[in-house]
């Protein structure tokens, strides 16, 4: 099956650029989405399509993908932003949807 | 605005049934869907585990395909998930998303609610 891999924790200071970044064999060409999850809140869609943001999302949010690797990207960071992020993309092989182990933001 | 709520009961008993349903609210279950069910287990990553879409069809995570069942009724206007055969390794929290048909990423999700498996 298809494994998406992150690192575990991301460490910014305020007000600087935050790159999370997602891994999987030839993810660029799968289409990637990603979620933010705040501690004890269901996850929310920042990113999908790979760069699209769903209306009410910042455009501080941001996402690429080429390669092997699919990257968030949050700017202007803020301790707001501090939560969990996960990607997703859809493995056409299995037809089946594949959460990324998600990545610990932390503000510092 | 689509809006998901999961409810059910909180506690569940070793090799017992899970029961849980969310309701849809703010547009049709019968609209061009796909309604899922993704698990988080205490300081762990998101798990599939299955959906359905308006007409019916289901898919399941291979892993736990045996054991799930997914339903929906759309004269109630809701869907509802079971998972059988209960171990404490499905204590989790359960949520309830929604994607739309060609949209392969899930842009509703209920609240959660937490499940534990524990006599």
């Amino acid at each position: 099956s298809y494994v998406l891999t992150q690192p575990p924790s991301v460490s910014v200071a305020p007000g600087k650029t935050a790159r999370i970044t997602c891994g999987g064999n030839s993810i660029g060409r799968k289409s990637v989405h990603w979620y933010q999850q705040k501690p004890g809140q269901a996850p929310v869609l920042v990113v999908f399509f790979d760069s699209d943001r769903p209306s009410g999302i910042p455009e501080r949010f941001s996402g690429s993908n080429s390669g092997n690797t699919a990257t968030l990207t949050i700017s202007t960071v803020e301790a707001g932003d501090e939560a969990d992020y996960f990607c997703q993309v859809w493995d056409s092989t299995s037809d089946l949807p594949v959460f990324g182990g998600g990545t610990k933001l932390t503000v510092l | 605005q689509v809006q998901l709520q999961e409810s059910g009961p909180g506690l569940v008993k070793p090799s017992g049934t899970l029961s849980l349903t969310c309701a849809v609210s703010g547009g049709s279950i019968s609209n061009s869907n796909w309604w899922s069910w993704v698990r988080q287990a205490p300081g762990k990553g998101l798990e599939w585990i299955g959906e359905i879409s308006h007409s019916g069809t289901t898919i399941f995570n291979p892993s736990l395909k045996s054991r799930v069942t997914i339903s929906i009724d759309k004269s109630k206007n809701q869907f509802s998930l079971k998972v059988n055969f209960l171990t404490a390794a499905d204590t989790s929290v359960y949520y309830c998303a929604g994607r739309k048909d060609v949209g392969y990423y899930y842009d509703y999700w209920g609240q959660g609610i937490l499940v534990t498996v524990s006599s």
